[in-house]
């Protein structure tokens, strides 16, 4: 069974300030999403990275996918309130295979 | 932006109780999945359907659980006798295709309470 562990757990931090968040496995992923999760909702998709040091962009949030493709980072650039959520990685080993979700990250922004 | 429908939101139901929840995946996707979340925990798969038939089942998906997409457009997962573990987020999603490059859409979960 493919893991994935996401760090840190918790994270809070004041509006406009930068952050990182990581996203490790001991297995390789073919591909890996990144989704934003708000209380009582669904998951929504971020962003999905299938190549190996791909880098995506998405406004102020930068994506990488490492080059072993056993990792991840999501970074957040001057972040507002609405950013605050539970930032979730999933990854899937081979075609077709089913996304496995880790733990997640809880971030809060605090105006 | 077309969406996954859930209903319902909410539901409570006794123990040993039968449930089903409903879904309308997004009309012109193919593949279903069924995932549910115990507060405060990890997102779990439960089960993947596709071409009228299950792909793939997680180890919690046992005997009492089933899926059924009984029309062109509805998606239902079943529970046959409900226990107290079962109370979690039950979220439904589709995708297109199957492919690395997809991912989901969830709809906004329905919430089972077993008391």
């Amino acid at each position: 069974t493919q893991l994935l562990e996401q760090s840190p757990q918790f994270l809070s931090i004041q509006e406009g300030e930068n952050l990182t968040v990581y996203c490790n496995s001991s297995s390789v992923f073919s591909s890996l999403q990144w989704y934003r999760q708000e209380p009582g909702e669904g998951p929504v998709l971020l962003v999905t990275v299938v190549t190996g040091g791909e880098v995506k962009k998405l406004k102020r949030l930068t994506f990488q996918f490492g080059d072993a493709r056993k990792d991840s980072s999501l970074h957040i650039t001057a972040a507002q309130p609405g950013d605050t959520g539970l930032y979730l990685c999933a990854g899937a080993g081979n075609y077709g295979q089913n996304f496995v979700f880790g733990p997640g990250t809880r971030l809060s922004v605090l105006p | 932006e077309p969406e996954v429908t859930q209903t319902p939101s909410h539901q409570v139901t006794q123990m040993g109780q039968e449930v089903i929840l409903r879904c309308v995946p997004i009309s012109n996707h193919l593949y279903f999945y069924w995932y549910r979340q115990i507060l405060g925990q990890k997102v779990e798969f439960l089960v993947s359907f596709y071409n009228n038939e299950i792909s793939e089942k997680s180890e919690i998906f046992d005997d009492q659980f089933s899926v059924e997409r009984p029309d062109g457009s509805n998606f239902t997962l079943k529970i046959r006798s409900t226990k107290l573990e079962d109370s979690a987020m039950y979220f439904c999603a589709s995708r297109k295709t199957g492919g690395w490059g997809y991912g989901y859409t969830f709809g906004s979960g329905t919430r089972l309470t077993v008391v």
